[in-house]
């Protein structure tokens, strides 16, 4: 099975930088994806890691290791349209996807 | 991106009766689309994998009777809560996998459900 952990809650200022952090314990991984969801709306895709570094798309990053079973959410330059949850999925070897909990990320003006 | 839909986006209906709810990828082709359930505040929850021409895989603690699924083409897959229940009332989102590239799973925009 998969055991995924985030933090809850985070609250950010308008234009700073929001770091969501992601452990996971599974037991088989291909990969690992970071949704976006607003509230009463359908997850939207915000990036992928299946190898170990970074990847950087516009104002978000995420990061993986995979040794230490361990990824981040990088948020810069929020704007006030960023508060949403952010979702932390592992993907096994039959392509399942197990998401942890969310994080609610708050953007303050 | 790739596209999915569902219909309807919203349904409300009597305690027994049965509501089935469909997931459209649209603009590519879909050999597995994922069901997912989510309570409020809570996260999603696989309910099933569903195979083009093939029986579904349900998750643990899942009644494959209660929540019918049929994926006849590869665009399309069906979900159907039969006798529907208040507990069943929830917010439903499929997904499908694109099978190219990244196999990015791609959400709907998914179907909220209220048993009265």
């Amino acid at each position: 099975g998969q055991n995924i952990d985030q933090p809850t809650e985070m609250t950010a200022t308008e234009g700073a930088i929001v770091q969501i952090n992601c452990t996971y314990q599974t037991s088989g991984f291909n990969g690992l994806f970071w949704y976006q969801q607003h509230a009463g709306e359908a997850p939207t895709f915000l990036s992928y890691n299946v190898l170990d570094g970074l990847e950087e798309k516009g104002r978000f990053s995420s990061f993986l290791s995979r040794s230490k079973g361990y990824s981040y959410l990088l948020l810069k330059e929020l704007q006030m349209k960023d508060s949403a949850s952010y979702l932390c999925a592992v993907r096994d070897g039959d392509y399942k996807l197990s998401f942890g909990a969310g994080t609610t990320v708050t953007v303050r003006a | 991106g790739a596209v999915v839909s569902q219909h309807p986006s919203w349904v409300i209906c009597k305690s027994g009766t049965s509501v089935k709810i469909e997931c459209r990828s649209l603009d590519f082709q879909a050999t597995t689309m994922f069901w997912y359930r989510q309570f409020p505040k809570q996260s999603l929850m696989l309910m099933a994998t569903s195979n083009e021409g093939s029986k579904a895989t349900y998750e643990q603690g899942v009644e494959k009777d209660k929540f019918l699924i049929n994926h006849a083409s590869l665009t399309l897959s069906t979900l159907t809560v039969t006798s529907a229940h208040p507990e069943d009332s929830s917010f439903y989102i499929c997904s499908a996998r694109d099978g190219t590239g990244l196999e990015t799973q791609y959400f709907g925009p998914g179907t909220r459900l209220l048993v009265l």
